[in-house]
C-alpha cells in the first residue's frame, strides 16, 4: 500500500536560515504529492502541491519538486521566518479523498 | 478562514462510554472526511461520506461509525471508548471526491479517554 516517509523532528533553526524537509514516499501509479502545515492550535492546510513528475509546487516561498526516479518530494525554503513555526505534512492523496500522510516534522525558527 | 467548524474543541470521557463528534461542512462542499491524529503522528484516514453515503473507509473497527445529514453537515460516533482512542479527530470538506480535491480541515476535536 501507499506509505510516506519523512525526517524526523523536531527541526530548529535560526531566522533566515535554509530549510530542507525530506519526504520520500511509496506508491504504485504516479501519484500527486501535497504538503500540509498545521500551525499551533489549528488544523491542517494545503501548502503546496504537484501532480506529476518533474512538477514544482510553490507557496509562501516554499518549494518541493515530484521527482519520481527518487521518489522524494522535499520541501525547501531559501530564508525561514519565525511565523513558518509548524508541523509539516507530506501527504499522498488517492481517490475518494483518502489521504495518506507522514508523521510530520515539527519546525521551530528562532529569531 | 477555512469555514470548517467542529464542536465541540476538547472532550474528556471514560473508558466504554460512547462520543458524537460532530463537523459542519464549508459551505457548497458535498464531501467529509474524518481523521484520526494520534499525538505526534500524521493524521490516519477513518471515511468518508459523500451525498449521505459512506465513500471509503481506513483500517478502523466498525465501532467507529458516522453519518451525513442533507445538509453536508457530518458526525463521528465512537462506541466503547478505549485508551487508545484519545486522539484529535479531524473533519475535512471538499465539493468532490477526486484525488487531487482540496480538503479543508477543520481544527480538530481533541478527544481524551481516561
Amino acid at each position: 500500500g501507499d506509505s510516506v516517509t519523512q525526517m524526523e523532528g523536531p527541526v530548529t533553526l535560526s531566522e533566515e536560515a535554509f530549510l530542507t524537509i525530506n519526504c520520500t514516499y511509496t506508491a504504485t501509479g504516479y501519484p500527486s504529492l501535497f504538503w500540509y502545515v498545521q500551525y499551533p492550535g489549528e488544523g491542517l492546510q494545503l501548502l503546496l502541491k504537484a501532480t506529476k513528475a518533474d512538477d514544482k509546487g510553490s507557496n509562501k516561498g516554499f518549494e518541493a519538486t515530484y521527482r519520481k526516479e527518487t521518489t522524494s518530494f522535499h520541501l525547501e525554503k531559501g530564508s525561514v521566518q519565525v511565523s513558518d513555526s509548524a508541523v509539516y505534512f507530506c501527504a499522498l492523496p488517492r481517490g475518494y479523498q483518502k489521504v495518506t500522510f507522514g508523521t510530520g516534522t515539527k519546525l521551530q525558527v528562532i529569531p | 478562514e477555512t469555514g470548517v467548524t467542529q464542536s465541540p474543541t476538547h472532550l474528556i470521557k471514560t473508558r466504554g462510554q460512547q462520543v458524537t463528534l460532530r463537523c459542519s461542512s464549508q459551505s457548497g462542499h458535498n464531501t467529509v472526511s474524518w481523521y484520526q491524529q494520534a499525538l505526534g503522528q500524521g493524521p490516519q484516514f477513518i471515511f468518508q461520506y459523500y451525498r449521505e453515503e459512506e465513500n471509503g473507509r481506513g483500517n478502523f473497527p466498525p465501532r467507529f461509525s458516522g453519518l451525513q445529514f442533507p445538509n453536508y453537515s457530518s458526525e463521528l460516533n465512537v462506541n466503547a471508548l478505549e485508551l487508545d482512542d484519545s486522539a484529535l479527530y479531524l473533519c475535512a470538506s471538499s465539493s468532490g471526491t477526486g484525488a487531487n480535491t482540496e480538503a479543508f480541515f477543520g481544527q480538530g476535536t481533541r478527544l481524551t479517554v481516561v
